[in-house]
Parts: structure tokens; C-alpha cells; sequence
């Protein structure tokens, strides 16, 4: 069975830092894609950012580009997401996903108060 | 404009069918993209229902039913997922998504209530 389970949401002011992080399980993780997906309270769902299986290529929404940084560790079946500079605006579930296969984890909450 | 474009909201009755349409900006043509479509209940995350480009280039989600299908509209430019035979578990947001120029984009999301 496919997992993903995403942990390290919580509390920051704004203008904080947090690192997201996502544990994979049920399925090949070093030979797949994957990416951070954020749904704002009562919002619709947005995609936030992309990495290749190797790591080496990755693409950023213009919203969290230059703020957010995604990244993986093969090694250990994890995904990161390393978020700066943080605005109320980025107060959402965010979710690790391979929208195209179906596999979604059941999100974190970031609220980032001003 | 939005990438895609959906209504925000629809009504239908159970037992009838709803068609809910992911319209694309101009400029961008529904036949070269593959459209994805999710269904989100409150505090779940989305599921995936199905995908479609054309009818030999389509997939079902494992599970979802064969009373929701996907199709396009060329001439409005836009995907359908339909949903026949309503039924109340199907009330929930539907969400449409393309990759598009190195990302992902995903429709504003039409809720669906079954009345």
C-alpha cells in the first residue's frame, strides 16, 4: 500500500522558517517524481513545486519561488520542503503528492501568523 | 484569466447526471493536454477519479467508479467529467488538473451538491 506521510507543520510568525518533511512507502520512491501541493483554508488546491527522481531538476510555483526550496533523500524515502521568509498567505495544508497516480498524503497545517 | 477555468458551484438531483466542465484559457488547446480529475471531502485530502486526453488515452482511478467518465468539449475548449447516477456521497469539490509548461495547474474547484 502506498504512504505518504507528511510531518513538521505547525505555529510561525512570519517572516519564519519551516522544513516540511515526507516519508514515502508502498512503492519505489528513488524512481518516481514527486511534488508539494498547499490547499489554504476553504481555498482550492495549489501545486508548489516539482523534483525529478534524481533530484536534479526541479520547478517551483512563481508564488514560492526563491522562498521555498524542495528536495529529497532517496536514501531514506523523503521528501523536504524548506520554507523561508513566510507570509499569512502561506497558511495552508500542504501535501506531498503524485497527483498524476493518486497518492496524496493527509497534509500538514503551516499557519503562519502575523 | 485562470489557466482553467471551473463553475464554482453545481446543483443536480440524485439519480441524474451532473457535468462538470474545466475550461482552458484561450491559447490553450484542450486536445494536446491530458486532464486530471480529483474529488476532495471536507478534511480529506483529494482522490483521484480519473484521467483523459482522448478515448484511447484514458484512466480510471483504482476503485472509482464507471458512472464517473471524462471527455472533452473542443469547440468550448474544456474537459468534462461526468457523473451519472448522483448520488449523495458524490457531494464534494471537484477538482480539475494539466501540467502545463513545467507545472502543475489545478482548476478553482466546482462544489458539487447533490439535492
Amino acid at each position: 500500500e502506498v504512504q505518504l506521510v507528511e510531518s513538521g507543520g505547525g505555529l510561525v510568525q512570519a517572516g519564519g522558517s519551516l522544513r516540511l518533511s515526507c516519508v514515502a512507502s508502498g512503492f519505489t520512491f528513488s524512481s518516481y517524481e514527486i511534488n508539494w501541493v498547499r490547499q489554504a483554508p476553504g481555498k482550492g488546491l495549489e501545486w508548489l513545486a516539482y523534483i525529478t527522481s534524481s533530484g536534479t531538476t526541479r520547478y517551483y510555483a512563481d508564488s514560492v519561488k526563491g522562498r521555498f526550496t524542495i528536495s529529497r533523500d532517496n536514501a531514506k524515502n523523503s521528501l523536504y520542503l524548506q520554507m523561508n521568509s513566510l507570509r499569512a498567505e502561506d497558511t495552508a495544508v500542504y501535501f506531498c503528492a503524485r497527483p498524476t497516480l493518486g497518492y496524496w498524503g493527509q497534509g500538514t497545517l503551516v499557519t503562519v501568523s502575523s | 484569466q485562470a489557466v482553467l477555468t471551473q463553475p464554482a458551484s453545481l446543483s443536480a438531483s440524485p439519480g441524474a447526471s451532473a457535468s462538470l466542465t474545466c475550461t482552458l484559457r484561450s491559447g490553450i488547446n484542450v486536445g494536446t493536454y491530458k486532464i486530471y480529475w480529483y474529488q476532495q471531502k471536507p478534511g480529506s485530502p483529494p482522490q483521484y477519479l480519473l484521467s483523459y486526453k482522448s478515448d484511447s488515452d484514458k484512466q480510471q482511478g483504482s476503485g472509482v467508479p464507471s458512472r464517473f467518465s471524462g471527455s472533452k468539449d473542443a469547440s468550448a475548449n474544456a474537459g468534462i467529467l461526468l457523473i451519472s447516477g448522483l448520488q449523495s456521497e458524490d457531494e464534494a469539490d471537484y477538482y480539475c488538473m494539466i501540467w502545463l509548461s513545467s507545472a502543475y495547474v489545478f482548476g478553482g474547484g466546482t462544489k458539487l451538491t447533490v439535492l
